[in-house]
């Protein structure tokens, strides 16, 4: 069965400091890894993407890193601003022909001041 | 504004009465899917079009579901006999398919569901 599992559940940091988010995936045939950001009350915004030969990716404080043959990924966010306060959502592609994405559940997170 | 659309962004209704959501994607997206989703989850898949064809449906979409996107543009999703499970946020994304292409998914702001 095809899952994507992330964790923590939930996370609070004080801003500016870094935190990392994980994402373990058993979603097979493998296409690509996107990470979102999913504001309350709006609809997930990509942040990045990796395919199956690509192991970072950076988007400004965003990074995300991916090891294909373990099947995960993790999401750091570096020097926190009270805007990343969100749900962070790991979605993975399938190869082949499917075009419905496997959705992890997110990881809430929330930056104090 | 040119990104995905979704109307209303809030509907309260009474048990057992029908509602319609629609969509406007992106203009030159050929693919349109409907997600649902409850807090704390992520979104699950409900259907998803190419052009005009309904090309996929979850079985999570019981009889009580039905989409449509008649013209391939614009997209409704009307729930029949609604119950208060179906209280939720009903998302709305568009791709384009397109060889070479990653068909990254741009998602509407959602209709906030409340059955009561």
């Amino acid at each position: 069965k095809n899952q994507v599992e992330q964790s923590p559940q939930s996370l609070i940091i004080l801003e500016g400091k870094n935190c990392t988010l994980q994402c373990n995936y058993t979603v097979s045939p493998f296409s690509n890894l996107r990470w979102y950001k999913q504001d309350t009350g709006r609809g997930p915004v990509s942040l990045t993407i990796m395919t199956f030969s690509e192991n970072t990716k950076s988007n400004g404080r965003y990074t995300a890193t991916l090891d294909a043959d373990t099947k995960q990924s993790s999401l750091h966010i570096t020097a926190s601003q009270l805007s990343d306060s969100a749900s962070y959502i790991c979605v993975v592609g399938l190869s082949g022909g499917s075009y419905i994405p496997t959705f992890g559940r997110g990881t809430s997170l929330i930056v104090h001041p | 504004d040119t990104g995905v659309s979704q109307n209303p962004r809030h509907k309260i209704t009474k048990r057992g009465q029908n509602v319609t959501f629609r969509c406007d994607p992106i203009s030159e997206h050929n693919r349109l899917y409907w997600y649902r989703q409850t807090l704390g989850q992520g979104p699950e898949f409900l259907t998803y079009f190419q052009n005009e064809a309904q090309l996929e449906k979850s079985r999570l979409l019981s009889d009580r579901f039905s989409a449509e996107r008649p013209k391939g543009s614009f997209s409704t999703l009307e729930i029949q006999r609604t119950e208060q499970g179906d209280s939720a946020m009903y998302l709305c994304a568009s791709s384009l398919a397109r060889r070479g292409n990653d068909n990254e998914q741009f998602f509407g702001p959602g209709t906030r569901l409340t059955v009561l």
